[in-house]
């Protein structure tokens, strides 16, 4: 079955810092896995997909993820966090047509 | 949020009563999901439309009806029977591939959510 797995309820990370967001996935065949933002009292924004070529994935507001299939993971990563990047995020996989999220982690970046 | 509306922002609804939450977009987009979310659970399917005319059940269908007339439209009802209606509502869409792939490599844009307090 088509899942996704955020291990951590909530990230912490001082602004200025690298920051990692994590997600793993167990598919049967190939994954097509997404990563979206949703800001408080708001809809989700898209931030990048992996469909398929290069393993590292670039996208919106200079977050970018890394899809392993060895450890079956696509964490999302910025390389220094802003005060602004607080948010929950989520991430998901396809299955059939509809996208199976996982529960959601949320980043608190402190100044 | 950009394409998709979503109305009212906040609803109340005494138990018992039916609602229809309103999702319209001008994306041009053939499939519309509608999802709930519960603090900690994430966001799970109610229904979800590849076309007009047709939509299919998500995870968590019981309690709530859609109908797709038109494609830019996608309301859903909350009936009576759904026994805790309380929650987030958020709508998406996105584009099929030509060729009837299905649009399962495109991702879902989303409307901005309609609260709904059961009082």
């Amino acid at each position: 079955a088509q899942s996704v797995a955020q291990p951590e309820d909530q990230v912490n990370v001082a602004e200025g810092n690298p920051l990692t967001v994590k997600c793993t996935y167990s598919v049967s065949g190939n994954p097509y896995l997404f990563w979206y933002v949703q800001y408080p009292n708001r809809g989700l924004q898209f931030l990048l997909k992996y469909i398929t070529g290069d393993n590292l994935v670039k996208g919106s507001y200079g977050f970018e993820a890394e899809f392993n299939k060895s450890q079956t993971s696509f964490h999302l990563k910025k390389p220094s966090a802003l005060v602004s990047d607080s948010a929950l995020y989520f991430c998901a996989v396809r299955k059939t047509d509809k996208l199976i999220f996982g529960t959601g982690t949320r980043l608190q970046v402190f100044p | 949020d950009g394409g998709i509306t979503q109305s009212p922002k906040y609803l109340f609804r005494k138990e018992g009563q039916n609602v229809t939450l309103s999702c319209e977009q001008n994306l041009n987009h053939d499939a519309m999901y509608w999802y709930r979310q519960d603090p900690g659970q994430g966001l799970r399917l109610i229904y979800y439309s590849q076309i007009v005319n047709d939509f299919q059940k998500g995870d968590i269908a019981e309690g709530y009806s859609v109908s797709r007339e038109k494609k830019e439209s996608f309301p859903l009802t909350v009936t009576s029977a759904q026994k805790n209606p309380t929650a987030f509502y958020l709508c998406a869409s996105s584009m099929r591939l030509a060729g009837g792939a299905g649009g399962r490599n495109n991702e879902q844009f989303f409307g901005p959510g309609t609260r709904l307090t059961v009082l």
